[in-house]
C-alpha cells in the first residue's frame, strides 16, 4: 500500500480479478477523503470519496473503506479490466480544509 | 465544456530563465489552484485562488507567483528557473466551495525541465 513519502509500489492483477489498493493517511483528525486515478500523461481523474463518519461507501464497480482506528483507507475495483491500468492514490482532507496527498500505487491489469 | 486547460504540455528551461504556464477554465469555477508532481512525492499544492484578485499560498509557494485576474485564467510564474523546479506541474479548478473534493477537476500537466 501507499503513504506519503515512500516510493511507489506497483500491483498486477489478471483481468476479471478483483483489486485491492491500500493507503495509510497520517492524520487522524482527517475528515474526507479521496480516491484518484492517474492515467500516463493525464492529470488525477476523481473516482470516489467517504466521510470519516462513514467506514464504506460503494461506486460502480470501487468501494472505498476507511478504518479510522488504523489510519487506513482502500480501494476496491471488482471485475479489474485492461482500462484500469493507471497509478491510483488517495487524499485527505487534513488542517485548514487542505489536501494531502500520496505516493500512489501503481496497477497493472493483465489481460 | 472544454474543462481545465493548460499550455504549453511541455517545457525546457535554463536555470534563471523565467516563464509562465497557463491555466484556464470554462467552468466558472471560484477556486483554481496549482499543484506540483515529484516522483515519490504526493501533489503539493504550491498556490491557490478562491475568487479573482484574491491568491494564497500554499505548501510550496517559494519561487512561483500567481495572478487571478479573471475567473476564467490562474497563470503561475517562475521568475528565475531553478533545477528544483523540474516538475509536472497541474492546475486545478473546484465549484464547491472548497479547495479541492469530489467537484475538483484537473488539467492535463505541464512537464518542466529546468537544466
Amino acid at each position: 500500500g501507499e503513504s506519503v513519502g515512500l516510493h511507489l509500489p506497483t500491483l498486477s492483477v489478471q483481468e476479471g480479478d478483483n483489486s485491492i489498493i491500500n493507503c495509510a493517511y497520517s492524520n487522524s483528525a482527517s475528515d474526507y477523503f479521496i480516491w484518484y486515478k492517474q492515467e500516463s500523461g493525464k492529470g488525477p481523474q476523481f473516482i470516489i470519496d467517504i466521510r470519516s463518519n462513514m467506514d464504506k461507501r460503494q461506486g460502480q464497480r470501487v468501494t472505498v473503506l476507511l478504518n479510522k482506528t488504523v489510519k487506513h483507507l482502500s480501494l476496491q475495483i471488482a471485475a479489474t479490466q485492461p482500462g484500469d491500468s493507471a497509478v491510483y492514490f488517495c487524499a485527505e482532507r487534513g488542517p485548514g480544509n487542505q489536501f494531502y496527498f500520496g505516493t500512489g500505487t501503481s496497477l497493472t491489469v493483465i489481460p | 465544456n472544454a474543462g481545465v486547460t493548460q499550455t504549453p504540455k511541455f517545457q525546457v528551461l535554463k536555470t534563471g530563465q523565467s516563464m509562465t504556464l497557463q491555466c484556464a477554465q470554462d467552468m466558472n469555477h471560484e477556486y483554481m489552484s496549482w499543484y506540483r508532481q515529484d516522483p515519490g512525492m504526493g501533489l503539493r499544492l504550491i498556490h491557490y485562488s478562491v475568487g479573482a484578485g484574491i491568491t494564497d499560498q500554499g505548501e510550496v509557494p517559494n519561487g512561483y507567483n500567481v495572478s487571478r485576474s479573471t475567473t476564467e485564467d490562474f497563470p503561475l510564474r517562475l521568475l528565475s528557473a531553478a533545477p528544483s523546479q523540474t516538475s509536472v506541474y497541474f492546475c486545478a479548478s473546484s465549484y464547491s466551495g472548497t479547495l479541492g473534493g469530489r467537484e475538483q477537476y484537473f488539467g492535463p500537466g505541464t512537464r518542466l525541465t529546468v537544466t
